[in-house]
């Protein structure tokens, strides 16, 4: 089992150009969400998804979107990218906060 | 709202050394209550859990106590070594609820 897979690992974007960190899960769960890691802030939620079909606004949403089609997979999407977008971006997935992270996305906004 | 506190500031400490990372939450409720890990260059990794008041979760030498009269769960080792050199992240999710909430985080380094 891969766990949780994120692509890509490094990216650079210029502002307002958009992309979508791709996340995929083999374990089964229901639950999968994104979070953003910056320096001295811990990890903050971005959006979460109960299921297939269902997504939530985290903490800091503004400036994400994101769907689900399926239980495997859970892109997020930058739709124009800004300076304050750099950061770290992880992936997770598990069951009543026993969750299992990704690698990681860097990604950098010039 | 549910929220985390951890000690301010980077850990540094020689091997063999006692560690101590102080944690303490806000919560409605009785939450369950996480510490994660983090190594160089990777992911979130769980590195032991309390669900109820008094539990006490370990894992690699790891230990940390669930008190609820004093809302914290602090994490200790007796020993480290230099590959416990990490960031460590205190976590509470609500009662059967997945939504995790993070502190800000510990880097611990363990010099030789």
């Amino acid at each position: 089992n891969a766990g949780v897979t994120q692509t890509p690992k490094f990216q650079v974007l210029k502002t307002g150009q958009s992309m979508t960190l791709q996340c995929a899960q083999d374990m089964n769960h229901e639950y999968m969400s994104w979070y953003r890691q910056d320096p001295g802030m811990g990890l903050r939620l971005i959006h979460y998804s109960v299921g297939a079909g269902i997504t939530d606004q985290g903490e800091v949403p503004n400036g994400y979107n994101v769907s689900r089609s399926t239980t495997e997979d859970f892109p997020l999407r930058l739709l124009s990218a800004a300076p304050s977008q750099t950061s770290v971006y992880f992936c997770a997935t598990g069951v009543e906060g026993t969750q299992y992270f990704g690698p990681g996305t860097r990604l950098t906004v010039l | 709202g549910n929220s985390v506190t951890q000690m301010e500031g980077p850990v540094t400490l020689s091997e063999e050394a006692f560690l101590t990372i102080n944690c303490t939450y806000t919560a409605t409720g009785y939450p369950s209550l996480f510490w994660y890990v983090q190594y160089p260059g990777e992911g979130l990794q769980l590195l032991l859990k309390a669900t109820k008041a008094d539990d006490k979760g370990s894992n690699k030498g790891f230990e940390a106590t669930y008190r609820k009269e004093t809302t914290s769960f602090h994490l200790e080792k007796g020993s480290v070594q230099v590959s416990d050199s990490a960031v460590y992240f205190c976590a509470l999710a609500p009662h059967g609820n997945n939504r995790l909430a993070f502190g800000k985080g510990n880097q611990v380094v363990v010099i030789p």
